[in-house]
């Protein structure tokens, strides 16, 4: 069964303080990996879509990467404005649109 | 900017009425989607569509109906409304056989 996992649930870091959150993923065959961010109440918004093994995308102090097995979503130097929810999903071989969802890394950057 | 707009940011409705959710994209995109979020589950898709009049179900299609009769307007329509479709709905849209990019702000929907 398909299947996509992030970890941590929660994360709470320092202003300043780097860190990564981790989505693993058990697919047939990988089309893309989809990386969103949301604020409470608002819809996801678009960060990166990475689509092979060894892709890296980049946007302000985010940085998205990607293996066989899982993806990355580096986080340097947060700042408060950083926190929200990030959600993984994958598109997976055969799918027109459908993605799979993880249940999201929910940041908190403390000032 | 692409834009995805919704009908209603909050919505109340009674068990068994008809309801009806809105989205309008102004980019010319092929694919619309509609979702479900609930603390728990995360984003469930419910139906998406790849042009107009096409639709295709997703993974919770159950007492969901949709329509698309024009290419940027893409409805979701519970025909019979339950207390269990109490949650956030979030239409999104993109180009091509891509997954979703561009979403809406959401239609919280209460079921009473």
């Amino acid at each position: 069964e398909d299947q996509v996992t992030q970890s941590p649930e929660a994360l709470r870091l320092q202003e300043g303080e780097s860190s990564s959150l981790n989505c693993s993923y058990t697919v047939s065959g990988l089309r893309g990996l989809f990386w969103y961010r949301q604020d409470p109440g608002k819809g996801p918004e678009f960060l990166f879509t990475l689509y092979s093994a060894g892709e890296e995308k980049e946007k302000e102090r985010l940085k998205a990467t990607l293996t066989k097995k899982e993806s990355f979503l580096h986080i340097t130097a947060p700042k408060p404005e950083d926190s929200a929810t990030y959600l993984c999903a994958v598109q997976t071989s055969g799918n027109t649109g459908k993605l799979i969802f993880g249940q999201g890394t929910t940041l908190q950057v403390k000032p | 900017d692409v834009k995805v707009t919704q009908s209603s940011r909050y919505l109340v409705k009674r068990t068994g009425e008809k309801v009806f959710l809105e989205c309008v994209q102004d980019m010319d995109h092929e694919n619309m989607f509609w979702y479900r979020q609930d603390p728990g589950l995360g984003l469930r898709l419910i139906y998406f569509s790849y042009d107009v009049k096409m639709k295709e179900k997703g993974d919770i299609p159950e007492g969901y109906s949709v329509s698309r009769e024009k290419k940027e307007r893409f409805s979701l329509i519970l025909e019979s409304a339950s207390t269990n479709q109490t949650s956030m709905y979030l239409c999104a849209s993109t180009r091509l056989a891509g997954g979703p990019k561009f979403f809406g702000p959401g239609t919280r929907l209460t079921v009473l």
